[in-house]
């Protein structure tokens, strides 16, 4: 059974950058798809991209297109969402989660990693 | 971007009594559907996947239906564990995926 671990949480500046990442374990790395989500505080989920490592493929949310950068070392196994420019509304529990390449439907996730936009 | 849109936001429902959550998209997206459950301070649970099929471990008391543009995910007799929050996920025309707005499951 594949497990998703992500990066502890972090406190960022407005206007800075966070890196998160996600570590599979289990599973081979490459051959399946990593996609990010976001949860703000008693909202809903909200795509932000992906990327299937195996093929270098990368996939954006159109509300994230220029500000989102997904990455992935295949010689640490891990995966990594870049956000720029950070402001208040930024402020979210970020996901990853694990998916057939050919089946965009998300059945393992990492456990969360909450990002905090303030001054 | 195909919006998929929950009703109704909030539903309350006793133990034991059947519970049917909707979810509609703005066009057809055939029976690329996913269901997730998801509890306070956790990550969602895939449910149900296909529209209709059910993901590993998961029971019998929760089922998918509908194709197209109109789909529901019901739960037959709901039990203490299933009170949480509902989304629906297309992956019909994708990247990108999009989820509902979620609908919300309370005790009654």
């Amino acid at each position: 059974q594949v497990q998703l671990v992500q990066s502890g949480a972090d406190v960022k500046k407005p206007g800075s950058s966070v890196k998160v990442s996600c570590k599979p374990s289990g599973g081979t790395f490459g051959a399946y798809g990593i996609t990010w989500a976001r949860q703000a505080p008693g909202q809903g989920l909200e795509w932000m991209g992906g990327i299937i490592p195996l093929f270098g493929a990368q996939h954006y949310a159109p509300n994230f297109q220029g500000r989102v950068t997904i990455s992935a070392d295949a010689s640490t196994g891990t995966a990594y969402m870049d956000l720029t420019s950070l402001r208040s509304e930024d402020t979210a529990v970020y996901y990853c989660a694990w998916h057939d390449p050919g089946r965009w439907y998300f059945d393992c996730w990492g456990q969360g990693t909450l990002v905090t936009v303030s001054s | 971007e195909i919006v998929m849109t929950q009703s109704p936001a909030t539903l309350s429902v006793s133990p034991g009594e059947r519970a049917t959550l909707s979810c509609r998209a703005s066009q057809s997206i055939t029976n690329y559907l996913a269901w997730y459950q998801q509890k306070p301070g956790q990550a969602p649970r895939l449910l149900i996947y296909d529209a209709s099929t059910r993901a590993t471990g998961i029971p019998a008391r929760f089922s998918g239906s509908g194709s197209g543009t109109e789909f529901t995910l019901t739960i037959s007799s709901l039990q203490s564990e299933d009170f949480a929050v509902y989304y629906c996920q297309q992956y019909s025309d994708c990247p990108p995926v999009t989820f509902g707005q979620g609908t919300r499951l309370d005790i009654k």
